[in-house]
């Protein structure tokens, strides 16, 4: 099992670039979640899919930042344009579709906007 | 609303030293709990998970013990090690109409142990 792969690792750009972030789920999860973590708000939850579907996306800063979920195997996250405070590490998760099942992360994209 | 509280960091303890990081919550229904660790540079990993009360997790050590009377999800350690120092974040986790369900994070514990 490869787990949940995100990329890139790292991303600097430039204050009004789009930005888009990529996650590959663990196979047979149908469930998939886009976090971001920094230092002073802790971890968000931004975004939740299930089944492809987005069910929940209260946690979406603004209107720059939006999410696809085209098939079971791949997301994105992407945000246009970008601004130095979005700088933060994004984190994708995955899980089955059950109130007790774990969720099981990537190991981030550390995004920094200058 | 459902929430997760935990004790604030940063931790400090000696390597053997005994822990106790400190969670509780609030929820509507019946929450499955879960504690995650994050070491520097990577994703949050489950450690430990209890799906109804007065169930034990426990993993490499460390332990959790759900209790409904206090809403509290305390995790404990016997004697910690070096390598333990890291982030620990306790979770719950509820089930809605529509067959999904809903992962509330605490802030998260730093944890430092040193020799």
């Amino acid at each position: 099992d490869a787990g949940v792969i995100q990329s890139p690792r790292h991303e600097v750009t430039e204050m009004g670039q789009e930005v888009t972030l990529r996650c590959k789920p663990i196979s047979g999860h149908n469930s998939l979640f886009w976090y971001r973590q920094t230092m002073m708000r802790g971890l968000e939850l931004l975004i939740y899919f299930n089944n492809n579907v987005p069910i929940d996306d209260s946690g979406m800063p603004e209107d720059r930042f939006s999410a696809k979920m085209p098939n079971a195997s791949f997301s994105t996250l992407k945000i246009q344009p970008s601004e130095p405070r979005d700088s933060a590490v994004y984190f994708c998760a995955s899980s089955r579709s059950s109130y007790n099942s774990p969720l099981h992360f990537g190991n981030g994209t550390r995004l920094t906007v200058t | 609303g459902d929430s997760v509280t935990q004790m604030e960091g940063p931790v400090t303890l000696s390597e053997e030293a005994f822990l106790t990081i400190n969670c509780t919550y609030t929820a509507t229904g019946y929450p499955s709990l879960f504690w995650y660790v994050q070491y520097p540079g990577e994703g949050l990993q489950l450690l430990l998970k209890a799906t109804k009360a007065d169930d034990k997790g426990s993993n490499k050590g460390f332990e959790a013990t759900y209790r409904k009377e206090t809403t509290s999800f305390h995790l404990e350690k016997g004697s910690v090690q070096v390598s333990d120092s890291a982030v620990y974040f306790c979770a719950l986790s509820l089930s809605f109409s529509g067959g999904y369900n809903k992962l509330i994070f605490g802030a998260g514990t730093r944890l430092a142990v040193h020799p």
